[in-house]
């Protein structure tokens, strides 16, 4: 079955610094998912991608989807306390259903 | 508007009992679905329902049952809990299809002993 793949598990910067996440799919995606889960909370939807080669940015945080639309990032640069949390791609194949990757865990020494 | 809610937050369990998960969202959506989270597993669908009506297994649905008892509600029921089963279960909700954001539930800690 269709697999999604997330690297690092767990990432670790001073405030201030940029951090990526990088998710791979093991078969072409029709979109892509991010969604980020503070501490003892519940994911919550970021943003989604749908075309290959696309970029999205909402203020901090640039979201690429592959050109192969089997791979996607999120960057964030100068990351601050409020960004401590796991986040989570998610892709989507055509069917009703996402297939989440393992999350990576950010967390931040301020 | 409440969005997703989930009942109860916390619950232990011996092996062997039986319990629902219950789950309800106010935001007329047609999808709902039941996940579980496990450290370094990310989350992983046990069932969804595309619609009133209808149910379908996800990526690891044994152990499990669900009911979709209206558009509004998706129940989850462990008839025979076991320990691989202590988690946590999060419910959420979206339009039709996996083009839409699915909105979470504030998730169920189950413990089984």
């Amino acid at each position: 079955g269709q697999q999604v793949m997330q690297i690092p598990q767990y990432q670790h910067v001073q405030e201030g610094e940029d951090f990526t996440t990088y998710c791979n799919s093991s078969t072409t995606l029709s979109n892509i998912q991010w969604y980020k889960q503070r501490p003892g909370g519940h994911p919550v939807f970021l943003i989604q991608l749908v075309k290959s080669g696309e970029v999205k940015k909402q203020k901090r945080l640039t979201f690429q989807f592959g050109e192969a639309k089997k791979n996607s990032s999120l960057h964030i640069t100068a990351t601050q306390t409020t960004d401590v949390g796991t986040y989570f791609c998610a892709g989507g194949q055509g069917a009703q259903k996402l297939v989440f990757g393992q999350g990576t865990r950010l967390t931040i020494n301020p | 508007n409440a969005g997703v809610t989930q009942t109860p937050k916390f619950q232990v369990l011996k092996t062997g009992q039986s319990m629902t998960l219950q789950c309800a969202q106010d935001m007329n959506h047609n999808s709902m679905y039941w996940y579980r989270q496990d450290p370094g597993m990310g989350l992983r669908l046990i069932y969804y329902s595309a619609s009133e009506g209808t149910t379908d297994k996800g990526e690891v649905p044994n152990g499990y049952n669900v009911s979709r008892l209206n558009k509004r509600e998706f129940s989850l029921r462990l008839e025979s809990a076991a320990p691989s089963q202590t988690s946590v279960y999060f419910c959420a909700s979206s339009e039709v299809g996996q083009d839409y954001e699915q909105y979470f539930g504030p998730g169920t800690r189950l413990t089984v002993t």
